[in-house]
């Protein structure tokens, strides 16, 4: 099956800076590529997804690149708030043609003002 | 609320105990999720269902666990004879395969405490 590695596993940054967390993944079918949110005692939310027929894909201050040959990928947040402070995880999937999705262990994600 | 609900939201229960979780996903969403996630790890995935079928068991879901989804709307998960390490939070998510995109998407979750 496969195996998604998230790094890093805490990241700190001051209000303003940016943020990237990386991970890799192992099944070379995997084509679909979410980045979930979750803040203490809420529910995951999907953020930003990437499909492997693109390398990039940008929404506002957030984005996702994915480097197929390599089998990363990596979620870069510009001009963080605080209120970006949360757990984020990535996960990775065949698409419609096997559901489950398969998770990082997560990145402890803390904005200082 | 039009997003996937769960209940209860919390459950304690002794250790040898049964327990049933039930999820509503999104209306028109075919195919339905469990996921169980315990602290300071991402959610491991259990099961999920298209439409009534269930298609795949994960080898974390032993005997002690069930999963249906009977008319293939809601779904419920029981757990049998619960023990101190099926504390968790079980997650349902559900998603529209067919549709333009396959985001699956999360209710709030049910906490298991198993005293």
């Amino acid at each position: 099956g496969e195996n998604v590695e998230q790094h890093p596993s805490t990241l700190s940054v001051q209000e303003g800076d940016s943020a990237v967390i990386k991970c890799t993944y192992s099944d070379s079918a995997s084509n679909y590529f979410p980045w979930y949110k979750q803040e203490l005692g809420k529910r995951p939310q999907l953020i930003i997804d990437i499909r492997s027929n693109v390398g990039e894909k940008k929404d506002q201050r957030i984005a996702v690149t994915l480097n197929k040959t390599a089998k990363h990928f990596s979620l870069h947040i510009t001009e963080t708030q605080p209120e970006d402070s949360a757990v984020y995880f990535c996960a990775a999937n065949r698409g419609s043609t096997l559901g489950r999705l398969y998770f990082g262990r997560g990145t402890q994600l803390t904005v200082w003002p | 609320d039009t997003g996937v609900s769960q209940d209860p939201r919390h459950k304690i229960t002794k250790r040898g105990q049964n327990v049933t979780f039930r999820c509503d996903p999104i209306s028109e969403h075919n195919r339905l999720y469990w996921y169980r996630q315990t602290l300071g790890q991402g959610p491991e995935f259990l099961t999920y269902f298209q439409n009534e079928a269930q298609l795949e068991k994960s080898r974390l879901l032993s005997d002690r666990f069930s999963a249906e989804r009977p008319k293939g709307s809601f779904s419920t998960l029981e757990i049998q004879r619960t023990e101190q390490g099926d504390s968790a939070m079980y997650l349902c998510a559900s998603s529209l395969v067919g549709g333009a995109e396959n985001e699956q998407f999360f209710g709030p979750g049910t906490r298991l405490t198993v005293l």
